[in-house]
């Protein structure tokens, strides 16, 4: 168990549904990142919150939207799902946004039917 | 930018042998880590070295190694005495001191352990 916890591990959906992914940090980590590793386009980052606050943005579509709450686990809300979505998403989490105990959670598996 | 280049797809290695997996990378930033995670096919992310591009000595791990060479722009993963449970997607990755911990990883490298 490397402490980041994600939930579901597992989700099969219909086109068109909505998703949410949630993320639970290890013990005293502020910032989350968020990845999709898909069969095209490889592992990507996707976005990055820190205590809260969006902090870095990379390769998220607009269809997709994450937040950081008080207690510090993060969601990642995937709407108007299509096929080419189904992918493993992960989320890590470090100390202080930086590499310092970079963990990885075991990931969800979303498949878009 | 940065980028993490793997250009072996798939690699097979005697069970007990050694293994060397490529990694090149391209990076701007004055500092900057080099990691490889080992992802067997249940999926999970497993960290399994670091390098630091100021680090004097290349990292070791156990069976795992990195050898560290700066001015080829490579960090490449020795694995000795390879293992069946070896057998898994290696993924190297790049961290660059202005990417606020993202990482940009490499398409990765399948490696099959024959016993």
């Amino acid at each position: 168990d490397s402490g980041v916890t994600q939930t579901p591990k597992h989700l099969i959906t219909a086109t068109g549904q909505r998703v949410t992914l949630r993320c639970s940090p290890r013990s005293g980590d502020l910032s989350v990142y968020w990845y999709q590793q898909s069969l095209d386009q490889g592992l990507q980052f996707l976005i990055q919150y820190y205590n809260g606050e969006e902090r870095a943005k990379g390769n998220i579509l607009e269809r997709f939207s994450a937040q950081q709450f008080p207690d510090l686990h993060s969601e990642l809300n995937l709407s108007s799902l299509e096929l080419g979505d189904s992918a493993l998403y992960f989320c890590a989490s470090s100390v202080e946004g930086t590499i310092d105990g970079y963990t990885f959670g075991s990931g969800t598996r979303l498949t878009v039917v | 930018a940065q980028k993490i280049t793997q250009t072996q797809p798939g690699m097979f290695v005697q069970e007990k042998e050694a293994v060397t997996l490529d990694c090149t990378y391209d990076t701007s930033d004055p500092s900057y880590g080099l990691f490889w995670y080992k992802q067997p096919s249940s999926g999970e992310m497993i960290f399994l070295i670091y390098q630091g591009s100021y680090d004097q000595q290349n990292a070791t791990e156990g069976r795992y190694s990195l050898n560290f060479q700066k001015a080829r722009k490579s960090a490449n993963l020795v694995i000795s005495a390879s293992q069946l449970g070896d057998s898994a997607m290696y993924f190297c990755a790049t961290y660059g001191s202005s990417n606020t911990g993202k990482l940009i990883f490499g398409q990765g490298t399948t490696l099959q352990v024959k016993p």
